[in-house]
């Protein structure tokens, strides 16, 4: 374990469906994030949270929606996805310092697959 | 826009063979360059290099960035099987509370016995 647990590890759903990925870390971090990945693409960023200040990727489809209760844990909301979604998404976390950071800490992922 | 490009995309080598993974970037305000090795699901934090010249070492991995060409070299010596795996490469620019990385496509390394 990295210290960040994802679950579920993995998750089928229908394009009608409504399920949440959660996130948690146990590191003191203070950002946490969301990425996609997909096959022969680069880890693509989806969402921040740092220093209590969310940030988001423009080009995320509305039917993601994250949350992040507080800095250990971070939720992505998913409704109405479309095969093309199917991938594998990583959460991570980072120490941020507001000048830098110090390298992320990955989960291990939760592969997501629309039916 | 910001980017990382890493090559060769794939590389197939034998036990005990010597290799070279690239990592080319263009970002604005570069802060460091950071690589990741993921095996199965989650990368795992290999080294992080901010200045340029001063080579980083762990066990039979090295790397070294060169701020003037925009580069960084992850070099990998008597490989074992076990070092196969996608080495990621991300750039990380110099912004505020936004800790954000941009990631190359990675370079998927097998290495046969």
């Amino acid at each position: 374990e990295t210290g960040v647990t994802q679950t579920p590890r993995h998750l089928v759903m229908g394009m009608t469906n409504k399920k949440s990925l959660k996130c948690e870390q146990h590191l003191g971090h203070n950002a946490m994030y969301w990425y996609k990945q997909s096959a022969k693409k680069p880890l693509e960023l989806m969402f921040v949270y740092s220093l209590e200040e969310r940030v988001e990727n423009n080009s995320v489809p509305s039917r993601f929606s994250p949350e992040c209760p507080n800095s250990s844990h971070l939720f992505l909301h998913l409704h109405t996805l479309q095969p093309e979604d199917s991938a594998l998404y990583l959460c991570a976390s980072s120490q941020a310092t507001g000048g830098g950071h110090y390298g992320y800490t990955f989960g291990s992922g939760t592969r997501l697959t629309v039916v | 826009e910001d980017k990382v490009v890493q090559s060769p995309l794939s590389l197939v080598v034998h036990e005990g063979d010597t290799v070279t993974l690239n990592c080319s970037y263009e970002v604005t305000n570069f802060r460091s360059l950071l690589w990741y090795k993921q095996e199965k699901k989650a990368p795992t934090f290999l080294f992080m290099l901010t200045s340029s010249g001063i080579e980083k070492k762990s066990g039979r991995l090295s790397s070294i960035l060169d701020k003037k060409e925009l580069f960084s070299i992850l070099n990998i010596t008597a490989t074992q099987t076990g070092d196969s795996a996608v080495y990621l490469c991300a750039v990380g620019p110099r912004q505020g509370g936004s800790e954000k990385l941009v990631f190359g496509k990675g370079t998927k390394l097998t290495v046969n016995p």
